[in-house]
């Protein structure tokens, strides 16, 4: 089966600092990955689609400049979040797509606690 | 209005029982549809992919509507494993994009 890792699967940070999360594809090639935040007791919203080589398409109220999304390779995505601050705490997923087929695989997500 | 809707729940339900989620969605484009299963503070776990000529695995049973745009699943015989968040999700016409609704979470009881 795909399997997508992520590091660091929590962190805690201070606010004004800066955290990258790293999101693996380890036995597939994958095009695309997506960035998806979690607040308690909500659903997955989609932050940001990253594809291989080209700028990260962001979704509408996401900052580009405060998550900078970086797919230098077919098997790595990174999420940073910049200048983070306490309402950026949250459960971080990254799902990467195989190819030209739909199905995306998650990751185990990364829990973001800035005090 | 969100694009996929869930009732939140909690549904508590005993060990055995028979419970069934209901889901509408907005966008009448949208390509293909699932349920996924998310435990707490875990990633979330596609569960069964949801066709118009319903799908059954095991206990679970699926089935979209698409002229009233609505989506169930439907588990049987519960298991106290069962309890979960259970999310919705749309696939856009395109294939890329993935819409979650808010999840419906299941409290089975013993």
């Amino acid at each position: 089966g795909a399997v997508v890792s992520q590091h660091p699967s929590w962190v805690i940070c201070k606010s004004g600092t800066s955290v990258k999360i790293e999101c693996r594809s380890l036995d597939f090639q994958a095009t695309t990955m997506f960035w998806y935040r979690q607040f308690p007791k909500q659903s997955l919203m989609l932050m940001a689609t990253s594809n291989e080589g080209s700028k990260a398409t962001y979704e509408q109220g996401v900052e580009k400049d405060k998550f900078l999304i970086n797919h230098a390779s077919l098997t790595l995505s990174t999420l940073t979040v910049t200048s983070a601050h306490p309402e950026d705490s949250s459960f971080y997923i990254c799902s990467a797509r195989r190819g030209d087929l739909h199905m995306q695989y998650f990751g185990p997500g990364t829990r973001l606690t800035v005090t | 209005r969100k694009e996929v809707e869930q009732d939140p729940g909690p549904f508590n339900v005993p060990e055995g029982a028979t419970v069934a989620f209901n889901c509408t969605y907005s966008n009448s484009a949208s390509q293909s549809f699932f349920w996924y299963r998310q435990d707490c503070r875990k990633e979330p776990k596609l569960l069964m992919s949801v066709y118009s000529s319903g799908n059954e695995d095991g206990r679970f049973t699926a089935q979209l509507n698409r002229a009233s745009q609505y989506i169930s699943l439907l588990i049987r015989d519960s298991k106290l494993s069962d309890s979960a968040t259970y999310l919705c999700v749309a696939l856009d016409n395109a294939g890329n994009m993935l819409t979650f609704g808010g999840g419906t979470r299941l409290m089975v009881k013993p």
